[in-house]
């Protein structure tokens, strides 16, 4: 893996499904591990920031996971709700410079329908 | 606390005129500060980054550039703009260089079509 990768590009459930996604990322090198949601008509707000191989993050019925070792993390929504529908991306940044650089994958689009 | 404000919100520019859009932090120092565009059907793809005064890192050879004349002041220019310069253009902030955990906080964002 070179870039930042997430799947699947979209995700259609219905109102109380549990879900989840894949960011993949290069395992070398490692430095940080974002996750943001991006609702439609405003900005990209923080979900976590994740630095340790196996670190496990929560936040409401929203959890993800890392593995820096095999370069991927997982997002998962439990019981999911009309208001998660979003565009959930993820970014990528390398111990090289600092860990400066934020590269973004192409997000995964979630609709929620009742 | 931390805002950050980006204008101007919407803008329409014929082909071949000049850009300038500006971005500024305020409630905190010495800022980690990013442009970013997401053109049409596309992901958010990283332009520039400045960890300081005058420290501009460029991702992507294309005809913009970027500036930080002041530590929480960030400017995104073009001479001539092209049609592809077309797109939603982010403005963010994080904490200073070295606080390998801070996220992002973006701003409301720049709505370009160029004509």
């Amino acid at each position: 893996i070179l870039n930042v990768e997430q799947s699947p590009q979209s995700l259609h459930v219905q109102e109380g499904d549990s879900t989840n996604f894949t960011c993949s990322f290069p395992s070398s090198n490692f430095y940080a591990l974002h996750w943001y949601r991006w609702e439609t008509a405003k900005s990209p707000e923080a979900l976590f920031v994740m630095t340790l191989n196996g670190d496990e993050k929560k936040k409401g019925r929203i959890s993800a996971t890392l593995n820096t070792k095999e370069g991927y993390s997982y997002l998962y929504i439990k019981g999911s709700q009309p208001e998660d529908s979003a565009t959930y991306l993820c970014a990528f940044s390398r111990l090289t410079g600092g860990g400066n650089k934020l590269t973004f994958g192409t997000g995964t689009q979630l609709k929620v329908e009742l | 606390s931390q805002t950050i404000h980006q204008w101007p919100a919407t803008l329409v520019q014929p082909v071949g005129s000049p850009l300038s859009l500006e971005c500024t932090v305020e409630g905190t120092s010495n800022p980690n500060l990013y442009w970013y565009r997401q053109a049409a059907g596309r992901g958010l793809q990283l332009l520039f980054y400045s960890v300081g005064i005058g420290q501009i890192s460029s991702e992507v050879p294309q005809n913009l550039s970027a500036s930080r004349p002041q530590d929480r002041q960030f400017i995104l220019s073009s001479k001539k703009l092209l049609l592809s310069d077309s797109g939603f253009y982010l403005c963010a902030w994080r904490g200073w260089a070295g606080a390998y955990n801070s996220p992002l906080h973006f701003g409301n964002g720049t709505r370009l079509t160029v004509t």
